[in-house]
């Protein structure tokens, strides 16, 4: 089983600043990565898959990259609205398919 | 517009089975492949269980292998998972979510808003 490691655990922020977040697979996954936001109370919603491709209707100051065992989430104008918990998950090869243990977004 | 709805969540006895439903609409379900993904109260998300478009193909997670069983009825447009030996430890919001493609074996690109099941000893 492929583990999954998000960094940091809370990630405090500035709106307006940008914040980086990292998920690190214990063996490659390629560019199998795919991000997912949760505010409180509702179902995770996707960002981003295939590392770097964003997913319909998500706007353009969120951003991913990494390949391999490396990746990373970058929201750049930080709005009220992305403070949330973010999650990675990888869908390489065959299940089990593993997510990170999350990144919370909290207002500085 | 993609709608998951699951049901089928409550408060159960330990060691007792519980059947949760997903309903979907919004696109030609017997297209896609199918996940199960859980959250207990204030921790993160895990991966339950997939099954292809077709139900010929159906992964678990060590975890709840053996004790639950997902199953898909495409003439009825609904995805199941069947959950038995219940323990305190699969207490957790349930939610079942789309896979992009058929196989089931890619990234999950819609979600339901989850069912509460609650395992009581």
């Amino acid at each position: 089983e492929i583990l999954m490691t998000q960094s940091p655990a809370t990630l405090s922020v500035s709106p307006g600043e940008r914040a980086a977040l990292s998920c690190r697979a214990s063996q490659t996954v390629g560019s199998k990565l795919a991000w997912f936001q949760q505010k409180p109370g509702q179902a995770p919603r996707l960002l981003i898959y295939e590392a770097s491709t964003r997913a319909t209707a998500i706007p353009v100051r969120f951003s991913g990259s990494g390949s391999g065992t490396e990746f990373t989430l970058t929201i750049s104008n930080l709005q009220s609205e992305d403070f949330a918990v973010y999650y990675c998950q990888q869908y390489d090869g065959w299940p089990p398919y593993t997510f990170g243990q999350g990144t919370k977004l909290e207002i500085k | 517009q993609v709608q998951l709805v699951e049901s089928g969540g409550g408060v159960v006895q330990s060691g007792r089975s519980l059947r949760l439903s997903c309903a979907a609409s919004g696109f030609t379900f017997s297209q896609y492949g199918m996940h199960w993904v859980r959250q207990a109260p204030g921790r993160g998300l895990e991966w339950l269980s997939v099954m292809s478009y077709d139900g010929d193909n159906e992964f678990y997670a060590d975890s709840v292998k053996g004790r639950f069983t997902i199953f898909r009825d495409n003439s009825k447009n609904t995805l199941y998972l069947q959950m038995n030996s219940l323990r305190g430890e699969d207490t957790a919001v349930y939610y079942c979510a789309k896979d992009a493609d058929n196989s089931g074996l890619y990234y999950l690109d819609y979600w339901g808003q989850g069912t509460l099941v609650t395992v009581s000893s």
